[in-house]
């Protein structure tokens, strides 16, 4: 089954950092844009960030409540993607989900959805 | 940021009802309008792209339409297993952004 699987969730203290990792099963993250969304418990969905394919310069944007904390990068020799996370507020308390667009589109609706990964930001 | 507004936030409805859900954006995203369904616990399912064009494997149940600032979502004859939340997103401009949700309940 093409996949995008999450992982690195945890509970971490309000300032701390956290890395999530999204991998490619039987998906090529390599050849696709990939963004970060998150939906905080009983909340609806905030997109977070986005990368671009080596071709178009792996370009990076973000969230403004994101901006400046977070780090979106990728290892194309891993198929994987990453979600650094900084300077962590009780806010970003969420199930953060790796998203691919629509096949061939980096800024598209959302096809692909990894399965989750819980964020808990507290003291 | 573009703001989209969805209407209902809920609402309840009957096997075989016919619901439409709406979504206005705060300015014009021509047709660059995604619509999922999100069950508890789950990853959110794309429906419809580009407003109106129906997702692969998708039941043809589910139909968009709309352009510029509202949009609409159709299910022509409500089933058990619609019972879920329901999102549009926008991907006109950066950032994306999503509607609050509707909340459909199958009675």
């Amino acid at each position: 089954e093409v996949q995008l699987v999450e992982s690195g969730g945890g509970l971490v203290r309000p300032g701390g950092s956290l890395t999530l990792s999204c991998a490619g099963s039987q998906f090529s993250v390599r050849d696709s844009a990939i963004h970060w969304v998150r939906q905080a418990p009983g909340k609806g969905l905030e997109w977070v960030a986005r990368i671009r394919v080596k071709a178009t310069d792996y370009a990076t944007v973000y969230a403004t409540s994101v901006k400046g904390r977070f780090t979106i990068s990728r290892d194309d020799s891993r198929n994987m993607a990453f979600l650094k996370m900084d300077n962590l507020k009780t806010e970003d308390t969420a199930v953060y989900f790796c998203v691919s667009p629509r096949r061939g589109h980096s800024d598209d609706a959302f096809e692909t959805w990894g399965q989750g990964t819980r964020v808990t930001v507290s003291s | 940021d573009i703001q989209l507004t969805q209407s209902p936030s809920t609402l309840s409805a009957s096997i075989g009802d016919r619901v439409t859900i709406t979504c206005r954006a705060s300015r014009s995203i021509n047709s660059w309008l995604a619509w999922y369904q999100q069950k508890p616990g789950k990853a959110p399912n794309l429906l419809i792209y580009q407003a109106s064009t129906s997702q692969s494997g998708v039941t043809s149940r589910f139909s968009g339409g709309g352009s510029g600032t509202d949009f609409s979502l159709t299910i022509s004859s409500l089933q058990p297993e619609d019972s879920a939340t329901y999102y549009c997103h926008q991907y006109s401009i950066y950032p994306f952004t999503f509607g609050q949700g509707t909340k459909v309940e199958v009675k």
